[in-house]
């Protein structure tokens, strides 16, 4: 089945820096989905992507399907923003499956 | 439109034990799943309902079993708890059209066996 990866898996910024993560995946998708797990454990739709590019205030995604990849870019990070942000893909099956996560810890 | 919701949020069982999950959903979506969350891990789905009626097994799926009688619930059971089903569980549900499998989850619920 379809594999994924994210990378980093630990990011530390200042308030204020931006972001970049990135999800990489095995196969083809239909569905692409960022979340944000915050720090009492609630999962927190982000984006829908699978493919092109989405902007929702300071963030924004990019899924690049024919090269397999996703970026989820973070802008003028905010404390509230740290958690773990997790990427999902599907491909043929009803199954989701969820890289690791990318753990952001934004500093004041 | 309360999405997705799930009870309990927390609960504390002794090994052996059985114990029922319930996930809810009022948005008339098709297909619900259930996951479980383990330390430093991504979501795993343990298994999943493509319709009233109907269940299929997931990645992590020994140990659980589901039932989906009405299309708004959707059950998780513990027939003798272990340690290692100690996790956060996750239900989640979607729709099946244009929008593709986009899934909404629930807040989750705490499970500890001890």
């Amino acid at each position: 089945g379809i594999q994924v990866e994210q990378s980093p898996p630990d990011l530390i910024l200042q308030e204020g820096a931006n972001s970049t993560l990135r999800c990489n995946f095995s196969d083809s998708v239909n569905n692409l989905q960022w979340f944000h797990q915050n720090p009492w454990g609630q999962l927190i739709n982000l984006f829908y992507i699978p493919s092109g590019t989405k902007q929702n205030g300071r963030l924004s995604a990019t899924t690049v399907a024919t090269e397999r990849y996703s970026l989820l870019y973070i802008s003028s990070s905010q404390t509230t923003d740290s958690g773990v942000y997790f990427c999902a893909g599907q491909g043929g099956s009803e199954k989701l499956v969820f890289g690791k996560g990318t753990k952001l810890t934004v500093n004041p | 439109n309360a999405g997705v919701t799930q009870t309990p949020k927390f609960r504390v069982l002794k090994t052996g034990q059985s114990m029922t999950l319930l996930c809810a959903q009022d948005m008339n979506h098709e297909y619900m799943y259930w996951y479980r969350q383990d330390p430093g891990m991504g979501l795993r789905l343990i298994h999943y309902s493509v319709g009233e009626g109907t269940t299929a097994k997931g990645e992590v799926p020994d140990g659980y079993n589901v039932s989906r009688l009405k299309k708004q619930n959707f059950l998780l059971g513990l027939e003798s708890a272990a340690p290692s089903q100690t996790s956060v569980y996750f239900c989640a549900s979607s729709y099946r059209g244009g929008r593709g499998y986009e899934q909404y989850f629930g807040p989750g619920t705490r499970l500890t066996v001890t």
